[in-house]
Order: structure tokens, then sequence, then C-alpha cells
């Protein structure tokens, strides 16, 4: 069973347009993460929630909004996309404050 | 406020050892982690390092910490070709779990 599930794994989409993405992770953690790694792989945290609580939220547009409906999940929405939000999106779990673990990437390019 | 460095590249041969090096600035760091990313892999936790400690052994790795220095080291024995990665650095810091990222180094493993 997978820990950490991301999808989806790719996404191509035009300029302008909304996604989502989506993670769960069944190792009863209470805290969830979204990192992005650009195209030079600097890796880099977006959000971080902890019981559903916002608890980091680091320099990140407007346009991406993460929703978190219980412990077990955390998505990210992106509206109106450009082009520099083309990366690779990791979502990560932990127990507050112990070891993440990483799902394996959403890799996210818009035309 | 944090900021972690890494060379970009190593290129070491087959059988040989590998070193690589991470620099911190935040001396509030409580653990030190090494990650191993392969192409188009998520992120595999391969040890951590308790700011208390200078050294931690783990088979082929051996984590070295001068916490004067805020200086982090990876060392890889027996340098196999499946070790070729990008390693990521990282730390955590501070109450709210948050793990910054290193800029990550590209392992070249050569026969």
């Amino acid at each position: 069973d997978t820990a950490v599930s991301q999808t989806p794994k790719y996404l191509v989409t035009q300029m302008g347009n909304d996604k989502s993405i989506k993670c769960e992770q069944n190792l009863g953690h209470d805290t969830m993460y979204w990192y992005k790694q650009d195209s030079k792989k600097f890796l880099k945290i977006m959000f971080s929630y902890n019981n559903k609580e916002l608890i980091i939220n680091e320099t990140v547009p407007n346009r991406f909004s993460p929703k978190s409906p219980d412990k077990a999940h955390l998505n990210l929405h992106i509206n109106s996309l450009e082009l520099g939000d083309s990366a690779v999106y990791f979502c990560a779990s932990s127990q507050y404050g112990g070891e993440l673990f990483f799902g394996e990437g959403s890799r996210l390019t818009v035309l | 406020g944090e900021d972690v460095e890494q060379s970009l590249f190593l290129s070491v041969r087959e059988g040989d050892s590998s070193v690589i090096n991470c620099t911190y600035t935040d001396s509030s760091s409580t653990y030190l982690y090494w990650y191993k990313q392969e192409p188009g892999a998520g992120l595999q936790l391969l040890t951590y390092i308790f700011s208390n400690m200078d050294m931690k052994q783990d088979q082929r790795l051996t984590v070295l910490l001068n916490k004067k220095d805020k200086h982090l080291s990876l060392r890889i024995a027996d340098t196999q070709t499946g070790d070729s990665a990008i390693y990521f650095c990282a730390e955590i810091a501070g109450t709210a779990s948050k793990l910054t990222f290193g800029t990550g180094t590209r392992l070249q493993v050569t026969l």
C-alpha cells in the first residue's frame, strides 16, 4: 500500500486554466505538506497543515489554495495557471516534528 | 533565516568513496537529513542525524556533523552505479516542523 499518494502523476494544461492535485496519506500522520521542485531541482516548501489547520504558508501567489478536508488529505488547487507554475509538486506527511514521508510527485506542465 | 547550500555536481568512479557536503545557517537546527532522488522519482530518506551528535554510521553511509561550522557531510563508501542520483541535505529548525532543503548535489558514478 502506498503511504503517500498523489494524483495525477502527470498533468499537462494550458495557461489560464484551473487545476487540482490531490494527496492522501494512510500513515495516520497529523501534518501534511506541499513542496515545489522547479526545473533546477530546487525544493521549496509551499504549505503545511497540522490537524487541518494551516501552519506554514510561504510566499506563494494566492492563485494557489490548499484545502485539507481531513487529516489524511491535502489538496492543492491552482487558479489561472502560468508558465512559471510548471514544476513537480511533492506532497509529504509526518507526525508533527517527525520524519517526512514524500509522495512520488505530480509533474505539472503549463503550455 | 534558513539557507542550505550544496555543491551542484560530483563525479566519482565506481568503488571509490563519495563525499557530499552541505552548509547551513540556522543554528537552531534540531535534525539534519539526507535524501536521495533518483531520476523521475520521489524523495527517499537515506539517513538523519540529531544536532547533538557529530557522527552517525549506517552501512555504507557515514554522516558527519560539525555544528560549530554548520557543516554536514555524507560519505558513501564503495560507491556503486546505483548510487547515481541527486542528494539533498535538509534541516528542521524551530517548532513548525518545516523541512528546508539544500540545493541538491547530482552524483554521477562512472565505470
